[in-house]
């Protein structure tokens, strides 16, 4: 079946450093991409979304990237804090995206990204 | 604005008993969700209700797992009887519209641990 998974389970950066966690689908059908942050102990957290028609979204400190050529698409943090050690998922929705159901998401199995002092 | 709350955060029960789970979801919120997520991966969606109607049951195991939310506001999870391969974190979320696109909002989970 379909699934949604990550490159990497782990990913270890420098305080300051920039991150790039990647995803990599398989259904080709799906046009609505949400990254997730899951804190230890928490329930995961909207970071920011991406829809098909675009290849690039940014937010504050964090870009999302789409490649639908090769079903990739990539969450990027700027200067990385300690505050952003988590588990960070992304999920994908299938179409039509501007129907509400991003509760339906088929999410991935997570990176854990760990920040070094 | 309060988050979407879940009791307990904790249970550990045997093999073959029963457990419930609560949630009260963000005020107004019509929808809301219940994931298992095992340790390593991501929410599997069980079950999802808008308003107290059920909406998708097709991934909850209804041989042992049952929900309801009776008056449209907070929900609650059973599990009769536990089976070890039950052992998750169990979440709830509640989501509302932004415009058209909808977002969740999760409550911190109740971890079943089946012995």
């Amino acid at each position: 079946g379909e699934s949604v998974g990550l490159h990497l389970p782990t990913l270890s950066v420098q305080e300051g450093d920039n991150s790039i966690i990647n995803c990599a689908y398989s259904n080709s059908a799906s046009d609505y991409f949400i990254w997730y942050k899951q804190e230890s102990g928490k329930g995961p957290q909207f970071i920011i979304d991406i829809r098909s028609n675009m290849d690039k979204r940014q937010g504050q400190r964090v870009t999302v990237l789409l490649n639908k050529t090769v079903k990739h698409l990539s969450l990027q943090i700027a200067a990385t804090q300690p505050g952003d050690s988590a588990v960070y998922f992304c999920a994908e929705n299938p179409p039509p995206y501007w129907m509400a159901n991003a509760g339906k998401s088929t999410f991935g199995d997570g990176t854990t990204l760990t920040v070094k002092p | 604005e309060a988050g979407v709350a879940q009791s307990p955060r904790y249970k550990i029960i045997e093999k073959r008993q029963s457990v419930a789970f609560w949630c009260n979801p963000i005020s107004g919120h019509a929808t809301l969700y219940w994931y298992q997520q095992i340790l390593g991966q991501g929410p599997k969606l069980l079950i999802q209700f808008q308003n107290n109607g059920v909406v998708d049951d097709s991934q909850l195991p209804k041989d042992r797992f049952s929900a309801e939310r009776l008056k449209g506001v907070d929900s609650t999870l059973k599990i009769q009887p536990a089976k070890l391969e039950d052992s998750a974190v169990y979440l709830c979320a509640s989501s509302t519209l932004d415009g058209l696109w909808e977002k969740l909002f999760f409550g911190s989970g109740t971890q079943l641990s089946v012995l």
